[in-house]
């Protein structure tokens, strides 16, 4: 069984704060990635990451990073959060080629105050 | 540019009822493959099934089946007999197949349609 983990279920935090969210999975999968869900905008990409320490920007970026120092954990960073970064947000994995299935983490519902 | 639309925003039924959830799509590749993910009220996404372009058998699985059409660019989801359950937000993605390695990794999804299960 795949199986990816996100590091909080629930997260509140503070305008300014910066804020890390974890993801690993134990499938020795190459390519991960990190999407936020809003309601009336469905699933969105914002960062991609197709091996160790490599990236790639998805549709909506900014004022997020991503770090991917080894093969299993992919690490997305809130710089300096914001209010209108509180949101789901969904980690997901998958083997390599983009036919692959992509399995997702249980989500990280962040509150930024 | 690929496009997967799910018309239905939400829909309710009641238990043992079957229901049926449309998913269309658009996509200049003729190699392209096609995802169900369910979203239960705890967030997490999971799989149901993948579906290859070339590949236009319908496919059951227990209660759910689905029923991909190229001529109609549909692949529709068929839950029989309902069950509470069931009930979640249910997406359509597609990904196109023409290329992959770096860079590639376009999964498109539809806006989702939720379904409630009534009791």
């Amino acid at each position: 069984d795949v199986k990816v983990t996100q590091s909080s279920r629930y997260l509140v935090k503070r305008t300014g704060e910066k804020v890390f969210l974890e993801c690993v999975q134990d499938m020795d999968h190459e390519n991960m990635f990190w999407y936020r869900q809003d309601p009336g905008l469905g699933l969105r990409l914002i960062y991609f990451s197709y091996d160790v320490k490599m990236k790639e920007k998805g549709d909506i970026p900014e004022g997020y990073s991503v770090s991917r120092e080894k093969k299993e954990r992919f690490s997305l960073i809130l710089e300096s959060a914001s209010t209108n970064q509180t949101s789901m947000y969904l980690c997901a994995s998958r083997v390599a080629a983009v036919t692959d299935t992509q399995y997702f983490g249980p989500g990280t519902r962040l509150t930024v105050l | 540019a690929q496009k997967v639309t799910q018309a239905q925003t939400e829909i309710s039924v009641v238990e043992k009822e079957d229901v049926t959830l449309d998913c269309v799509y658009e996509t200049r590749d003729t190699t392209y493959y096609l995802f169900w993910y369910k979203q239960p009220p705890s967030g997490e996404l999971v799989f149901l099934i993948r579906r290859n372009s070339f590949d236009e058998q319908n496919e059951i699985s227990g209660r759910y089946s689905w029923n991909f059409q190229k001529s109609t660019s549909s692949f529709n989801f068929t839950i029989t007999a309902s069950q509470v359950v069931d009930s979640a937000v249910y997406f359509c993605a597609l990904s196109e197949g023409g290329y992959s390695g770096a860079g590639s990794y376009q999964l498109t999804f539809g806006k989702g349609t939720k379904l409630s299960v009534i009791p």
